[in-house]
């Protein structure tokens, strides 16, 4: 597609419960880029993937986060037991790296997710 | 410990007057400064960046300025418009490719 998608854009659930979060970068996209967004406060980096790998997942708050990029494209993000402080907004960017130069983010529209 | 810091959470400008919106910075290891403006429910659009090597860039009616040894940036916008009414972020890298964002400064633009 044109621009970075991410599913669901809303999405409510129950603590204690499992969530996945998913991106769909920009084609040719290389790196593809978690942030989580807390009301009030600017975008907070989890995790970077360059292809199939995760390049630097150390903004993962803990062991309950996880994300994946099989195939490098599609991204999943995922929550185990889910507590209420993961009430947040998760971006998803992507990126063209070439030649070690990034040619500037794109942003998805972002998940809200609510834990209630 | 925050890396990027924006002190001023909102600022309300006139329509046709310059808005200023300030970035401080303490990670003298940055090389790389964004700004992204966020309108509700939409995710982050880059508006404009400046390297470390320089201390201006201007694209349009948008001028951001880095002073390296204040650790400070701005964002300047003249004249200022009322669809410019958004978040803005200020953000920076560091030779990999994640960014620290500040906190946004919401601007308001009165007819």
């Amino acid at each position: 597609g044109a621009g970075v998608s991410q599913t669901p854009s809303n999405k409510v659930t129950e603590k204690g419960k499992y969530v996945e979060l998913r991106c769909d970068p920009i084609s040719g996209h290389t790196a593809l880029y978690w942030y989580r967004q807390s009301l009030g406060q600017g975008p907070e980096f989890l995790i970077y993937f360059q292809g199939t790998g995760a390049a630097d997942d150390s903004g993962l708050p803990n062991d309950r986060f996880f994300a994946v990029r099989p195939e490098g494209s599609v991204s999943t993000l995922k929550i185990q037991r889910t507590e209420r402080g993961d009430s947040a907004v998760y971006l998803c960017a992507s990126s063209l790296l070439k030649n070690g130069f990034n040619y500037g983010y794109t942003f998805g529209s972002g998940t809200r997710l609510t834990v209630v | 410990d925050q890396q990027v810091k924006q002190n001023s959470p909102s600022l309300s400008v006139q329509e046709g007057r310059i808005s200023i919106l300030n970035c401080d910075y303490t990670n003298s290891m940055f090389d790389y400064f964004l700004w992204y403006k966020k309108y509700p429910a939409e995710g982050p659009t880059f508006l404009i960046s400046i390297s470390s090597i320089k201390d201006k860039n201007e694209d349009g009616r948008f001028t951001v300025f880095l002073n390296k040894s204040a650790k400070h940036l701005s964002l300047h916008i003249v004249p200022s418009q009322p669809g410019d009414s958004a978040v803005y972020f200020c953000a920076a890298r560091e030779a990999g490719n994640m960014l620290t964002f500040g906190g946004g400064t919401r601007l308001m633009v009165k007819p």
